[in-house]
């Protein structure tokens, strides 16, 4: 059984600092990766979604990487504003098609960021 | 373009109580999620749609818990009789390939 974990659970950090945000999971046999922000009382944006063939993608200020055979992937956030303040969860998916459990995500618990102004 | 669309985004009711939530997808998407988040941790899949066939709800919890999507499109998940355990954040989201799209979800609390 897929298990996914995020370290830290919580961070806080000063306006302007850069962060990384870290995800492992148990079984490397990963279709895809994706990283979600949460916001208080809201549901799930994607922000990054890295296939499994794929290294790492990119948008804005995030970065997210992913070493399929370590099972670990990071998200990189530069610059860090309040407004990046929130929950981010990471979720793997472990293999295409319509078996029963094929489109399944199993998510970790995520990790709150504070960014303090 | 509209997001995945749930209603209602609230409901309290008490314990044995029926409750139904509603979930309208992004239009085209085919694959349908109802996931449950309890508090302080990430959504578990409770039941997954392709098109109208239930093709995961190996964790379904199906002595109180139904879902259906008669038509494809539109999902409504029930609970009945609902239990102090079952308050949690109800999400929908939807998907035609790989990335899911999630709505807003709705936050059930059962007194």
């Amino acid at each position: 059984k897929q298990e996914v974990t995020q370290i830290p659970a919580a961070l806080s950090v000063p306006e302007g600092e850069n962060l990384v945000l870290n995800c492992s999971f148990t079984d490397s046999a990963i279709y895809n990766l994706q990283w979600f922000r949460q916001d208080p009382g809201k549901g799930l944006t994607s922000l990054l979604l890295i296939q499994s063939s794929q290294r790492e993608q990119t948008s804005g200020r995030l970065n997210a990487s992913l070493d399929k055979s370590s099972g670990r992937s990071t998200l990189y956030i530069a610059a860090s504003q309040p407004g990046d303040s929130a929950t981010y969860l990471c979720a793997v998916r472990q293999r295409e098609g319509l078996e029963t459990s094929g489109s399944r995500l199993t998510f970790g618990e995520g990790t709150q960021l504070t960014v303090n102004p | 373009e509209a997001g995945v669309v749930q209603s209602p985004r609230y409901k309290i009711i008490e314990k044995k109580q029926p409750v139904a939530f509603w979930c309208n997808p992004i239009s085209g998407h085919n694959t349908l999620y109802w996931y449950r988040q309890n508090l302080g941790q990430g959504p578990e899949l409770l039941i997954r749609y392709e098109n109208e066939e239930a093709v995961d709800d190996s964790q379904l919890p199906k002595d109180r818990f139904s879902a259906e999507r008669l038509k494809g499109v539109d999902s409504t998940l029930k609970i009945q009789p609902a239990e102090l355990g079952d308050s949690a954040v109800y999400l929908c989201a939807s998907s035609l390939g790989s990335e899911q799209f999630f709505g807003p979800g709705t936050r059930l609390t059962v007194l």
